[in-house]
């Protein structure tokens, strides 16, 4: 069974950059044909997609954020990553990882991310 | 890009009754549609795909329906833990891309 874990810093000061890696297991990243997403969700609100590894090695972003995120894949490890920069409070956020692009059947739990100074 | 409204935004309804959620794109989809239910505390949980399969181990009173701009997700005899928000969620082929509904809460009446 294939199993997601998100790891990253639970703090960034505003300006900064915010960078998680999803680790995947139970699964090659490498097959499948899969592609690999990060969604979030702000506090007590609904669910926003970030971007996705495309399999055929693209990347594919929310307009809203394509000039400040990068996802970026580590084949070797088993893991893809995000970076958001310029953060602000508004990129507060629980962050999943998640496997998919026109569904998403597999997601991480979740990490919790607070851009405070 | 497209806009996903969800309606109603809180449905309330008795345990063993029936709950339909409507999901309505702001343009043809077709039939690129998901649902997810989402607990407190916890990941979302795809229920639905393809506006009408049912994913890996989802029990048989979820059914999707629908297609190009209207979808439903139907619950025919709520239990317990089906009280929870639901999504839909659609894929763009070109540009690729996805977006979410804002969410139905089904909340015990």
């Amino acid at each position: 069974q294939m199993e997601l874990q998100e790891s990253g810093s639970g703090l960034v000061k505003p300006s900064q950059t915010l960078s998680l890696t999803c680790a995947v297991s139970g699964g090659s990243i490498s097959r499948g044909g899969y592609s690999w997403s990060w969604i979030r969700q702000p506090p007590g609100k609904g669910l926003e997609w970030i971007g996705f590894f495309y399999h055929g090695g693209t990347t594919y972003y929310n307009p809203s954020l394509k000039s400040r995120v990068s996802i970026s894949v580590d084949k070797s490890k088993n893991l893809f990553s995000l970076n958001l920069t310029s953060v602000t409070a508004a990129d507060t956020a629980v962050y999943y990882c998640a496997r998919g692009q026109v569904q998403f059947d597999s997601w991480g739990q979740g990490t919790l991310v607070t851009v405070s100074s | 890009e497209i806009v996903l409204t969800q309606f109603p935004a809180t449905l309330s309804v008795s345990p063993g009754e029936r709950a339909t959620l409507s999901c309505r794109a702001s343009r043809s989809v077709s039939r690129n549609l998901a649902w997810y239910q989402q607990t407190p505390g916890q990941a979302p949980r795809l229920l639905i795909y393809g506006a009408s399969t049912r994913a890996t181990a989802v029990p048989g009173r979820f059914s999707g329906s629908g297609s190009e701009t209207e979808f439903r997700l139907t619950i025919s005899s709520l239990q317990s833990e089906d009280f929870a928000v639901y999504y839909c969620q659609q894929y763009d082929n070109w540009p690729p891309g996805v977006t979410f509904g804002g969410g139905t809460i089904v909340e015990i009446k």
